[in-house]
């Protein structure tokens, strides 16, 4: 089982600043296979990123989505206020599907 | 509009079961895998089951093979969860999602969660 270890766990930043999340994985994900998800309290995860760096329709290009193998970075160029809320990372290139722990990105 | 229903959750005694239902519209629903993911309370995601386009082909965590069965009724765009031997642990949001090919991939659509409580 590929095990995908999130960091920070929490991240605190103002609106306006730029957001690194990284994803670290146990051993190398087949083809990129690696997704990003929002989720807000009390809503369902949406898809944002991808093949590791596709954007997923309707996500805004302050998103992307970058790295190969074992390291995998999302990048929030500017926060906007809808922006904070908790990504995951998931890798589906094979089984089980599993999903990183989070990052909270919260208001400064 | 592409859409995914969850119904059936609630509170169940351990060691029952429960039957979840998810209800798709807005897409070719046989031409997709879809899955099952849950959330147990303040937690992280937990991917469960998938099931291919045609449902031939199904994959359980190991968390719940032998005690959870997937399937789908194309007929219907019916996408289905029968939870037996139900435990504490398996208390949870259990989300229908739409996988973005027939095979392996990221999760595009997603249901808005149906809550599953075991507990005596």
């Amino acid at each position: 089982e590929i095990v995908l270890t999130q960091s920070p766990g929490t991240l605190s930043l103002s609106p306006g600043e730029r957001a690194t999340l990284s994803c670290r994985a146990s051993q190398s994900v087949s083809s990129s296979d690696l997704a990003w998800y929002q989720q807000k309290p009390g809503q369902a995860p949406r898809l944002l990123i991808y093949g590791a760096s596709s954007r997923a329709t309707g996500i805004p290009d302050r998103f992307s989505g970058s790295g190969s193998g074992t390291d995998f970075t999302l990048t929030i160029s500017r926060l906007e206020p809808e922006d904070f809320a908790v990504y995951y990372c998931q890798q589906y290139g094979s089984s089980p599907r599993t999903f990183g722990q989070g990052t909270k990105v919260e208001i400064k | 509009e592409v859409q995914l229903l969850e119904s059936g959750g609630g509170l169940v005694q351990p060691g029952g079961s429960l039957r979840l239902s998810c209800e798709a519209s807005g897409f070719t629903f046989s031409s997709y895998a879809m899955s099952w993911v849950r959330q147990a309370p303040g937690k992280g995601l937990e991917w469960v089951s998938t099931i291919s386009g045609a449902g031939g082909s199904t994959y359980y965590a190991d968390s719940v093979k032998g005690r959870f069965t997937i399937s789908r009724d194309n007929s219907k765009n019916t996408l289905s969860l029968q939870m037996n031997s139900l435990r504490a642990e398996d208390t949870a949001v259990y989300y229908c999602a739409k996988d973005r090919s027939s095979s392996w991939s990221a999760f595009d659509v997603w249901g808005q969660g149906t809550m599953v409580t075991v507990s005596s």
